[in-house]
C-alpha cells in the first residue's frame, strides 16, 4: 500500500461528457502528480501541483485541468471526453521519491 | 535534454532464468536513476534506486548499477520468478528535482512456470 488514495477505480462514460478523477496524498506529502497510462503513449506526465499551487505542466490537454485544495487532495477534471481519452491516469506523491496510487481506468464508449 | 530509452518488450523467461533489461540514459549532469515495478492492476512502485556514479540498488534480488561512463543503469536478477511478471519502467530525475522525472517506455514481463 503506497499511501496515495485514488478514486474512482474504475468509470465508463461516453464520447463529449465530463469527468472528476479524485486523488488523496499520503500523509504529510505536499506535492500531488497526475500521469495518463495508455497502450500506445505510455506514461504520460500531465501536472504537478505542490502545496495548492501549480508547479509543472506536461502533456496537459486544454480540455483537462486540475487544482489541489486545501487539504491537499486533488482533483483532475476530464472534459469533452473523446475515444482517446481512454486510458489509465495515475495519482502520485511525492516527499523526495514518487509514490504512486492504484490509478482510476478510465473508459470512453 | 534528459532522455530514457529501455529495451522493447515483451521478455519471456523460463522460471530461474538470468534476467536483464537494458537502460540508457542521456542527461547533464549527475541525475537520480530509479527502476519502478507495475504488477497487473497496480500502479507502479518503487523498486531500487541510485543517486550516483558506481552506486548500485538492490531489493527483491533485482539489482542495477548506475554506469555514469556508459550512461547504463540495466536492471538483472539472477533467478527470475513467476511472480516477477510485470511492467519495468527506467527513470531519471535530476537531482533534487523529483518533478522532473522522466519514464522510459516499460519492458513488459513475462515469466513461465
Amino acid at each position: 500500500d503506497s499511501g496515495v488514495t485514488q478514486t474512482p477505480k474504475h468509470l465508463i462514460t461516453a464520447t463529449g461528457q465530463r469527468v472528476t478523477l479524485r486523488c488523496s496524498p499520503r500523509s504529510g506529502d505536499l506535492s500531488v502528480y497526475w500521469y495518463q497510462q495508455s497502450l500506445d503513449q505510455g506514461l504520460q506526465f500531465l501536472i504537478q501541483y505542490y502545496n495548492g499551487e501549480e508547479r509543472a505542466k506536461g502533456n496537459i490537454l486544454e480540455r483537462f485541468s486540475a487544482q489541489q485544495f486545501p487539504d491537499l487532495h486533488s482533483e483532475l477534471n476530464l472534459s469533452s471526453l473523446e475515444l482517446g481519452d481512454s486510458a489509465l491516469y495515475f495519482c502520485a506523491s511525492s516527499g523526495g521519491e514518487l509514490f504512486f496510487g492504484e490509478g482510476s481506468r478510465l473508459t470512453v464508449l | 535534454g534528459n532522455s530514457v530509452t529501455q529495451m522493447e518488450g515483451p521478455v519471456t523467461l523460463s522460471e530461474e532464468a538470468f534476467l536483464t533489461i537494458n537502460c540508457t540514459y542521456t542527461a547533464t549532469g549527475y541525475p537520480s536513476l530509479f527502476w519502478y515495478v507495475q504488477y497487473p492492476g497496480e500502479g507502479l512502485q518503487l523498486l531500487l534506486k541510485a543517486t550516483k556514479a558506481d552506486d548500485k540498488g538492490s531489493n527483491k534480488g533485482f539489482e542495477a548499477t548506475y554506469r555514469k561512463e556508459t550512461t547504463s543503469f540495466h536492471l538483472e536478477k539472477g533467478s527470475v520468478q513467476v511472480s516477477d511478471s510485470a511492467v519495468y519502467f527506467c527513470a531519471l530525475s535530476p537531482p533534487f528535482s523529483a518533478s522532473k522525472i522522466i519514464f522510459g517506455s516499460g519492458t513488459r514481463l513475462s515469466i513461465r512456470p
